[in-house]
């Protein structure tokens, strides 16, 4: 089955600690973003990657970093640095229209303790 | 802000009514798009509609796009129970990316 997948689905963390959300997709897409959302809001950009190997932030990077070594994984670390991580996170894709459909994950929700 | 601000924020209807979202946006588009979010879930795309176009239809699903009022409706004929979701507009103009609204919330009650 073509798809994206988020994992974990629920995690939880201590305040502190890092943590890392795992992003796949078989679709052969060259875009992937990182999307916030926290309950009754809308999505927010975090991190976005038009291609392998190179990324930009978002409207909200601060306290998160990523990476992009394949074209098809872009894993998002939460760091110590943001201030406030209990969210849901969404994971999505493009082919590379920058305004075209995105494909989304099933997202994590982080809980920090 | 090229954001999309949906109204009404929660919607609740019977099954079998239409339901109407709408979405309004500040800046010129190239295209504007419609998600559907089930509670817990990932966002699933359900319809793109370019500048250039008025109408779009796809099943019991019509959008419409007036850039003049810079405006955009989603209608739901027939509304069935699973249509009860969370429906996102994201306005896409050429300075950036998509940038998603709150959404409007459905209930539809059996």
């Amino acid at each position: 089955d073509g798809g994206i997948t988020q994992s974990p689905k629920y995690l939880f963390r201590k305040e502190g600690q890092n943590v890392t959300l795992s992003c796949e997709q078989n679709l052969n897409h060259d875009a992937m973003y990182w999307y916030r959302q926290d309950p009754g809001q809308g999505l927010r950009l975090i991190y976005y990657s038009q291609i392998v190997n190179d990324f930009q932030k978002g409207d909200i990077a601060e306290g998160y970093s990523v990476s992009r070594e394949k074209k098809e994984s872009f894993p998002l670390t939460v760091t110590s640095a943001q201030k406030n991580p209990t969210a849901f996170y969404l994971c999505a894709s493009n082919p590379g229209q920058r305004l075209g459909e995105q494909f989304f994950g099933p997202g994590t929700r982080l809980t920090v303790l | 802000s090229q954001q999309g601000e949906e109204d009404p924020q929660a919607l609740s209807i019977q099954e079998g009514e239409n339901a109407t979202m709408n979405c309004s946006y500040k800046t010129s588009i190239n295209n504007l798009q419609w998600y559907r979010q089930n509670s817990g879930r990932g966002l699933v795309h359900l319809i793109l509609i370019r500048s250039n176009e008025r109408e779009k239809h796809s099943g019991r699903l019509r959008v419409t796009l007036d850039t003049s009022k810079k405006s955009s409706s989603l209608l739901i004929t027939a509304s069935r129970a699973a249509d009860t979701a969370s429906y996102f507009c994201a306005p896409g103009g050429s300075q950036g990316n998509l940038i998603f609204g709150k959404g409007t919330k459905l209930s539809v009650k059996p």
